[in-house]
């Protein structure tokens, strides 16, 4: 992968917990986005930011929250988890938001599980 | 609204036997596509990509796609399968234009190869 990176890979939480699922990129990337995997639905778009500041829902946004405060970083915030967001997460950049032909990158996930 | 369908959900080939793996996408105009491979337990690497020009397109491992307007397909194929092959498999589209930048992907294809 090319400097996405995702912490923690793995984590256990508690129904009504919350946590935060960290995501840092160093090549500059303006697009940042989250997604969700799950087993025969693939991955869906949960929440994007084509900038510092600039945040927009996706596909399955609920029970999640995101901000952008600086370029590099773009955290996932589980406020209260549930046993439905037991899932494995990707964290995805690319350079420019205006120009869709640029790669997207992916992290290499986090698993999380809500007990 | 852009989709993708991925028909099969689990494809099993021998060792050495030719591949395809199907894509129909929907969307407007001509979208911009991509195949991304996941093996267990890793993050999501791109193979191939399609933004214009020559329908068929070659990728990395040896895989090459072929856009059909169409079929509105992009189907991925490989002219001998590897046992290190084995793995699941993304189709994925993203708008040519616009101010929508999400990247939506099929449900993917597990593909299991016998020795």
């Amino acid at each position: 992968n090319a400097g996405v990176t995702q912490t923690p890979k793995f984590q256990v939480l508690k129904t009504g917990q919350s946590m935060t699922l960290q995501c840092a990129q160093d090549m500059n990337h303006e697009y940042m986005s989250w997604y969700r995997q799950d087993p025969g639905m693939g991955l869906r778009l949960i929440h994007y930011s084509v900038g510092a500041g600039i945040t927009d829902q996706g596909e399955v946004p609920n029970g999640y929250n995101v901000s952008r405060s600086t370029t590099e970083d773009f955290p996932l915030r589980l406020l209260s988890a549930a046993p439905s967001q037991t899932s494995v997460y990707f964290c995805a950049s690319s350079y420019s938001a205006q120009f869709q032909r640029n790669t997207i990158y992916f992290g290499e996930g986090s698993w999380l599980t809500v007990v | 609204a852009q989709s993708v369908t991925q028909p099969d959900i689990h494809i099993t080939v021998s060792e050495g036997a030719s591949l395809e793996l199907r894509c129909n996408y929907s969307y407007g105009a001509t979208p911009y596509l991509f195949w991304y491979v996941q093996s267990p337990g890793q993050g999501l690497q791109l193979l191939l990509k399609y933004f214009s020009g020559d329908t068929l397109v070659q990728g990395i491992k040896g895989f090459e796609a072929e856009f059909k307007r169409s079929q509105s397909s992009f189907n991925l194929r490989k002219p001998s399968v590897h046992w290190s092959d084995a793995a699941e498999y993304f189709c994925a589209v993203r708008s040519s234009g616009g101010s929508n930048y999400k990247l939506t992907f099929g449900k993917g294809t597990l593909l299991t190869v016998n020795p």
